[in-house]
Order: C-alpha cells, then structure tokens, then sequence
C-alpha cells in the first residue's frame, strides 16, 4: 500500500527558506504513471496546489507561487522536495505531498501524506 | 486561472437525508477534469471522485458526481454518521485550483 510521509523543520523563521521533504513507500516514485505534487492548508482555509514533479524532473508550479517555489526529486531515496523561499506569515500552512495521476498539471491527487504543520514565526 | 465557487458553504442535514453539493467554474473545465475530495478535521483530504463522476477506489456508490463544463455536483444518496465532513472540488483542466468547501454538518 502506498503511503506518503512529509518530513521537515515545524518553524521557519520570515525570509528564511521552507524545505520539506516526501519520503514514497510501498511503491516507486520512478512509476510512469504518475506526478508528484504538493498542496497547502493554511489554518482554517481550504487547499492550494504548489506544484509537482514527474520521476524526470519535470516541474510545474503554481503561477502564484512559482518565484519562490523549487521541487527536486531524489530517485535514489524515493523522495521529492519542497523549497519555498522568502516565507512570510501567509505561508504559515498544513503542507501535504501526494500521489498525482494524469498528465502534468492535468492530474487529481489520488493517495495523500498526512501532511506536516509549518509555522512562519520569528 | 479557473476559479471554483462552491455552494452551499455550510449545508445542516440529518443523517440518511440527501446531500447535493455545487461548485461553479469561472470558465469551463476542460474534458471534465473535476474531482472532489472529502476532508474531516485533522486529516488529509481523501478523494471521491475525479473525471466529474468516476468514484475512487473503495469509495461508496452513495457517493456520486455529475457536469460538465462550467457547473458540476455532487450528490450523497444517504448520508452516514462518517460523511459529515467538509467537501472540496478541484479542477485539473489546467494549473490545479481548488474551491473553497462545503462543510456538511449534522442538523
């Protein structure tokens, strides 16, 4: 069964950089099938895609957020990364990583982490 | 950048009732790539349905969605005790965007 765990800092400092990482096990993040994507919450609000990577590298961010936003993948340790730099309070969020099916940004989140919560606080 | 607007944003039902659930796009969703996910708190968000109808796996046939285009919805036949839970609808006809729920709460 395929389950996804974030991992990473719980309080990042204002302008610093966020860097979280998605550890994918019970199946391979090299699968053709799928993206890899991450999706915030933040605090009594709804969700919001940051972006996704194919098992290549290929990337595709959010318009909104793509200045600061960096996803890598690691095939190696079947990981992928979130780097979100210059953080303020408005990135303060439940960040979650999940499996994406379809083709790019044409795809639905269909197995999800249980997601980290990030605080923005000096 | 497609925006959802879904309604209502809080719906009271008892249980066994039916729910119907709405969201809008600003323009319309290409090939019917809408999906919606249930989330109760504390927990990530679980998905019900994608393609505007087609059920996730495991997820019950009370569960149901229908549309196309700009207007889509989804239905619970009969609500149980673990389906009060807030409702999202995400597009992916383009860069992902999400609406902003609809909480089903217990009348």
């Amino acid at each position: 069964q395929l389950q996804l765990q974030e991992s990473g800092p719980g309080l990042v400092k204002p302008s610093e950089t966020l860097s979280l990482t998605c550890t994918v096990s019970g199946g391979s993040i090299s699968s053709s099938s799928y993206y890899w994507g991450w999706i915030r919450q933040p605090p009594g609000k709804g969700l919001e895609w940051i972006g996704s990577i194919y098992y290549s590298g290929s990337t595709y961010y959010n318009p909104s957020l793509k200045s600061r936003v960096t996803i890598s993948v690691d095939t190696s340790k079947n990981q992928f990364s979130l780097k979100l730099s210059s953080v303020t309070a408005a990135d303060t969020a439940v960040y979650y990583c999940a499996r994406q099916t379809g083709y790019g940004v044409l795809s639905y989140m269909d197995v999800w982490g249980k997601g980290t919560t990030v605080t923005v606080s000096s | 950048e497609i925006v959802l607007t879904q309604s209502p944003g809080t719906l009271s039902l008892s249980p066994g009732e039916r729910a119907t659930l709405s969201c809008r796009a600003s323009q319309s969703v290409s090939s019917s790539y809408l999906a919606w996910y249930q989330q109760k708190p504390g927990q990530a968000p679980r998905l019900l349905i994608y393609g505007a109808s087609s059920r996730a796996t495991g997820i019950p046939d009370r569960f149901s969605g229908s549309g196309s285009g700009t207007d889509f919805t989804l239905t619970i036949s009969r609500l149980e005790p673990e389906d009060f839970a807030v409702y999202y609808c995400q597009q992916y006809g383009s860069s992902p965007t999400f609406g902003g729920g609809t909480k089903v709460e217990i009348k």
